[in-house]
């Protein structure tokens, strides 16, 4: 069965500078994408980044990156110029054909002023 | 286009009562999934829904059932309301589902007094 986990349960960073998230997984299927998504004060889950396992580039999405480790088995996301707004819970996510996410337990990201 | 909805937001309900979510995915998407989120447990996936088919199926007791309508509308119902039951229930939309993004509804506060 695949999992997915996040170690660092807590995190802070001072607004403008750079924090790294950290998730490792385990599966043994070869093909599957890889998410994280941000859920802020208000629960809205918003898709932060995805990458597909087939890719060995880095997806990035403006101050958003990912650093794929694919035999690792390691997907962190680093975010660059830290803002107020990035303040939320952070989830890694797996999914693959079997039509449904794995979700980690969620690091909670403060972006200190 | 219009995100995906999902009514009621919030809802306050008895022991043994039953309950019924409702969940409209974004336009032209036919895949919706249900999440159960609560602190203890984080997100655990409870279901996912491809053209009117449930496709899969978390480990979650009987007492949880969905369906989903020819217009890809989605409803989760909740027998025999327990206060464990007390949760956050999200649903995702996609396309088509698997490996695919799927998108999030604001979710519905369930309280089970």
């Amino acid at each position: 069965a695949q999992t997915v986990t996040q170690s660092q349960p807590e995190m802070s960073v001072q607004e403008a500078e750079t924090v790294t998230l950290s998730c490792t997984y385990d599966t043994s299927e070869n093909n599957y994408y890889l998410f994280w998504y941000k859920q802020p004060p208000s629960r809205q889950m918003i898709l932060v980044i995805r990458q597909e396992a087939y890719k060995q580039q880095n997806a990035t999405e403006n101050r958003f990156s990912v650093n794929f480790q694919k035999a690792a088995k390691s997907f962190s996301l680093k975010i660059s110029d830290s803002q107020l707004g990035d303040t939320a819970m952070y989830f890694c996510a797996f999914a693959s054909g079997t039509y449904k996410y794995i979700f980690g337990t969620g690091t909670r990201l403060k972006v200190l002023a | 286009k219009a995100g995906v909805t999902q009514t009621p937001r919030y809802l306050i309900k008895t022991r043994g009562q039953q309950v019924t979510l409702s969940c409209s995915p974004i336009s032209g998407h036919r895949s919706v999934s249900w999440y159960q989120q609560t602190p203890g447990q984080g997100l655990q996936f409870l279901f996912e829904y491809f053209s009117e088919t449930q496709r899969n199926k978390g480990n979650f007791p009987g007492r949880f059932s969905g369906r989903q309508f020819s217009n890809s509308r989605s409803e989760m119902n909740v027998s025999t309301l327990e206060l464990g039951d007390s949760a956050l229930y999200l649903c995702a939309s996609g396309a088509s589902g698997g490996q695919e993004t799927q998108y999030f509804g604001p979710g519905t506060r369930l309280l089970v007094l």
